[in-house]
């Protein structure tokens, strides 16, 4: 247990659906982030939020909508995707922003795109 | 560019064996900071060690071990007398500061994939 929770485990959707990933965290921590991990590729950033405020959007697509009502939840709400988005995503938090952080992650959303 | 190399993609070891998991990284930065993570069939990436660019000692931890080289641009990571729980993709990472807000970035390597045999 990382203290780090995400939900659905896994989501199959259409193209056509909207849906929203879930993560909690409940290490006390002010920051959240969204990954990507997709098969043979390294993990990418898709946003940071640092205190409910989104400081980093790494060039994401629209169809990908990021929400932190408060720092212990992070929602990326999802719509019109693309089969390649299918991908497993990730999300982690870490006690601030800055680099020296050490961001503890969930065990991941295994998101198919159909 | 900010870039973490690794290099080998898959290693098959026998238990008890000890094997090494390479890391090269590149960085224009003075200040930074280096990182593994294991992430077993589960999914979730469990935090190892951090490193900063500051301090190059070597660091033991149980039969987990990293040698951090500046020189070589290096952070690898041994471990030693390997049992089948070891088994995972492990993944190195440096985190710079990325934008105006100071916001740490972790850059990821592809991951090694490492089987350990029974």
């Amino acid at each position: 247990e990382t203290g780090v929770t995400q939900t659905p485990r896994h989501l199959v959707m259409g193209m056509t659906n909207k849906k929203s990933l879930k993560c909690e965290q409940h290490l006390g921590h002010n920051a959240m982030y969204w990954y990507k991990q997709s098969a043979k590729k390294p993990l990418e950033l898709m946003f940071v939020y640092s205190l409910e405020e989104r400081v980093e959007n790494n060039s994401v697509p629209s169809r990908f909508s990021p929400e932190c009502p408060n720092s212990s939840h992070l929602f990326l709400h999802l719509h019109t995707l693309q089969p390649e988005d299918s991908a497993l995503y990730l999300c982690a938090s870490s006690q601030e922003s800055g680099r020296l952080n050490i961001q503890y992650f969930g065990a991941g959303t295994r998101l198919s795109v159909l | 560019a900010q870039k973490v190399t690794q290099a080998q993609t898959e290693i098959s070891v026998v238990e008890k064996e000890d094997v090494t998991l390479d890391c090269v990284y590149e960085t224009r930065d003075t200040t930074y900071y280096l990182f593994w993570y294991k992430q077993p069939p589960s999914g979730e990436l469990v935090f190892l060690i951090r490193r900063n660019s500051f301090d190059e000692q070597n660091e033991i931890s149980g039969r987990y071990s990293w040698n951090f080289q500046k020189s070589t641009s290096s952070f690898n990571f041994t471990i030693t007398a390997s049992q089948v729980v070891d088994s995972a993709v492990y993944f190195c990472a440096l985190s710079e500061r990325s934008g105006p807000s100071n916001t740490g970035k972790l850059i990821f390597g592809q991951g090694t994939t490492l089987q350990v045999k029974p």
